[in-house]
């Protein structure tokens, strides 16, 4: 079964960190490329940031550049996301999505359950 | 970064046809993939590319593309179809690797 399985989530106060994992089972993890996507409360589904197939290029969205860090160990099929210098809008659940890109098909096919990052004093 | 621009919030009457539609540059140049989201799950691709539907999801479910939208017709929507749906695509303000949502559309089912 193709799945995706985060954890690493809690309660972190502003300021603080936190390492997000994604354990990937049921495909070959080092022929995707992977992507972060957050839900935060009462808002609408966000991309955070992605990361090529060999790791060598990783992208983020603006508002979490220089305090995020994607990374990837195909070795272990795993995913992860270092967050630092977090503030209270960075609280979301926190998906591990897989990107699927063939042809004229570009879409996000595999949703891992999701992990619940708060930011709070 | 690119925009997409959906309604949000949607009504339709059980069993009637509704219609969800997503705007953006971006859809010039990619077809936009859709995701419902209910309350403590996680998100499912309906439609991605030009109209396809992964399996497991209802014939029920359709896209289709004009120019700068993207559309997701539910046709006989059922009890279960009430959700937010999300649309996306690449973004194409960079070197279209980075992704953009729409902001979610809230459907309710009379």
């Amino acid at each position: 079964e193709v799945q995706l399985v985060e954890s690493g989530g809690g309660l972190v106060q502003p300021g603080g960190s936190l390492r997000l994992s994604c354990e990937a089972s049921g495909f070959t993890f080092s022929d995707f490329w992977m992507t972060w996507v957050r839900h935060a409360p009462g808002k609408g589904l966000e991309w955070v940031a992605n990361i090529k197939k060999d790791g060598s290029d990783k992208y983020y969205v603006d508002s979490v550049t220089g305090r995020f860090t994607i990374s990837r160990d195909n070795a272990k099929k795993s995913l992860s996301l270092q967050m630092n210098s977090l503030r209270a809008e960075d609280t979301a659940v926190y998906y591990c999505v897989r990107e699927y890109s063939v042809y004229e098909n570009d879409v996000f096919d595999i949703w891992g359950q999701g992990t619940m990052v708060t930011v709070s004093s | 970064s690119s925009e997409l621009t959906q309604d949000p919030a949607v009504s339709v009457a059980l069993g009637q046809t509704v219609t969800i539609t997503c705007q953006g540059d971006s859809l010039r140049i990619y077809y936009a993939s859709w995701y419902q989201h209910k309350p403590g799950q996680a998100p499912v691709v309906v439609i991605y590319g030009k109209n396809n539907r992964p399996s497991g999801i209802p014939g029920r479910f359709s896209g289709s593309n004009s120019r700068n939208t993207a559309s997701l017709t539910i046709t006989g929507a059922q009890a279960e179809d009430e959700a937010d749906y999300y649309c996306n695509s690449r973004d194409i303000s960079g070197n279209h690797v980075t992704w953009v949502f729409g902001g979610g559309t809230k459907l309710t089912v009379l």
